[in-house]
């Protein structure tokens, strides 16, 4: 069974930081892209990053380039979010994803809520 | 930058009754398209893939049609389970892999 469990959100100030982890199990961790997406409250879903399966390509939102950095440890089966400089529109849950080989998002995390506020 | 617009915002059905969701891209993203079902403090579920293809354990009352930059999500007939918001998403112009803005489907 394909399990993402994602860990490491909370409350963080204006200009903080955060790292965001999703550990993987069930599937052959090596073989797909891992990706990032975030959900504000009561809005839609923002795709955030991507990484693919080496981890020698990432892709970001143009909204947090610059700011965020996405990583894998393929030995650990894990990605990483790493956050900084975060502002208040950073605020929202974080599911990390898993494409199916296609590009469509099979499976889901159960989300890590980021809080960013004084 | 690809733009993905669904309609209606919000679509009022009767348990039973025919939902039909539209979702139009701004460029054409052949058959990449995919669409999501999330609930009230749950992670998106994937429903379809390529267009119209569902996804494992999808209820056949699920269908996806359409290519290029014009698709559809339709439910035959709506269970009270399925009152929930649906996203489509496209995954052939890459990055991003850019969301609509959901539907809501509610009673």
């Amino acid at each position: 069974e394909v399990q993402l469990v994602e860990s490491g959100g909370g409350l963080v100030q204006p200009g903080g930081s955060l790292r965001l982890s999703c550990a993987a199990s069930g599937f052959k961790f090596t073989s797909y892209e891992m990706n990032w997406v975030r959900q504000a409250p009561g809005k839609g879903l923002e795709w955030v990053s991507s990484i693919i399966s080496t981890g020698y390509t990432v892709h970001y939102a143009d909204s947090v380039k610059g700011r965020f950095t996405i990583s894998r440890d393929n030995t650990k089966n894990s990605v990483y979010l790493q956050m900084n400089n975060l502002r208040a529109e950073d605020t929202a849950v974080y599911y990390c994803a898993r494409e199916g080989g296609g590009g469509a998002y099979f499976y889901w995390g159960q989300g890590t809520l980021v809080t960013v506020s004084s | 930058e690809m733009v993905m617009t669904q309609s209606p915002a919000t679509l009022s059905v009767s348990p039973g009754e025919r939902a039909t969701l539209s979702c139009r891209a701004s460029q054409s993203v052949s058959s990449n398209l995919a669409w999501y079902q999330q609930k009230p403090g749950q992670a998106p579920r994937l429903l379809i893939y390529g267009a119209s293809t569902r996804a494992t354990g999808v209820p056949a009352r699920f269908s996806g049609s359409g290519s290029g930059t014009e698709f559809t999500l339709t439910i035959s007939s709506l269970q009270s389970e399925d009152f929930a918001v649906y996203y489509c998403q496209q995954y052939n112009n890459w990055p991003p892999h850019i969301f609509g803005g959901g539907t809501k489907v509610e009673i």
